[in-house]
């Protein structure tokens, strides 16, 4: 597709819940990168793909959290048994690959609100 | 860990004046890239800077990259309301991947 596209927009769970978020990458963008931005400001980055494998997943919490990119299917965030802290809006972007990756625009989606109550 | 800051945090002026936001790192980037966030929205990529004192102008926006490549900032001329939102610096480096800064709200009052 033309832009990337997120979903759910909105995602409320209890504590202990598990929470799976999903992201379709524009068509021919080879990174993807996951963010959860919490207090509408600050972006912590969790972690980016190149392709179906992981780039970099240095900002992904250890327990709790994984993520997938697979062939032919959106990439996924998911989180194991939430926590109120968990709340925040997870941005997924994407990038076209490129020797000079990092001069790319990274384009994003419009977020998923993760609410856990 | 490469960090950046920026300042102020918050900015409220009135329609038609001019404004300055910093970005700063002790870091040095590949390349900077500058975003404005709308309230429900993702961050929308307004420049990519790159070379070390690299000055870009998109209408009444400029944008400067600093000489060492550490720091950035951007200028607004003739505020406009639509102008209003939170605005984004990001770093990257090669082998690194982007980092946020924490961002500046800024309000243009009409």
């Amino acid at each position: 597709g033309e832009e990337v596209a997120q979903t759910p927009k909105h995602l409320v769970r209890g504590e202990g819940q598990k929470a799976k978020l999903y992201c379709a990458p524009i068509k021919g963008h080879s990174y993807v990168f996951w963010y959860q931005q919490v207090l509408k400001n600050e972006f912590k980055f969790l972690i980016s793909f190149q392709n179906e494998n992981v780039f970099d997943e240095t900002g992904m919490p250890k327990e709790r959290f994984s993520a997938k990119c697979l062939p032919n299917s959106p990439c996924s965030l998911e989180i194991q048994a939430t926590k109120l802290e968990d709340s925040a809006v997870y941005f997924c972007a994407s990038s076209q690959s490129g020797r000079e990756w990092v001069k790319n625009i990274q384009y994003f989606g419009a977020g998923t609100r993760l609410s856990v109550l | 860990t490469q960090l950046l800051e920026q300042s102020p945090q918050f900015l409220s002026i009135q329609e038609g004046e001019n404004l300055t936001v910093y970005c700063n790192s002790s870091s040095v980037f590949s390349s900077l890239q500058w975003y404005r966030q709308e309230p429900g929205e993702g961050p929308v990529l307004l420049v990519t800077v790159v070379t070390g004192g690299e000055v870009k102008k998109l209408k009444r926006l400029t944008f400067q990259f600093g000489d060492a490549r550490k720091d950035s900032s951007l200028h607004i001329t003739a505020a406009q309301t639509g102008d209003t939102g939170l605005y984004l610096c990001a770093g990257a480096s090669y082998g690194q991947n982007f980092v946020f800064g924490p961002g500046t709200r800024l309000s243009v009052l009409p």
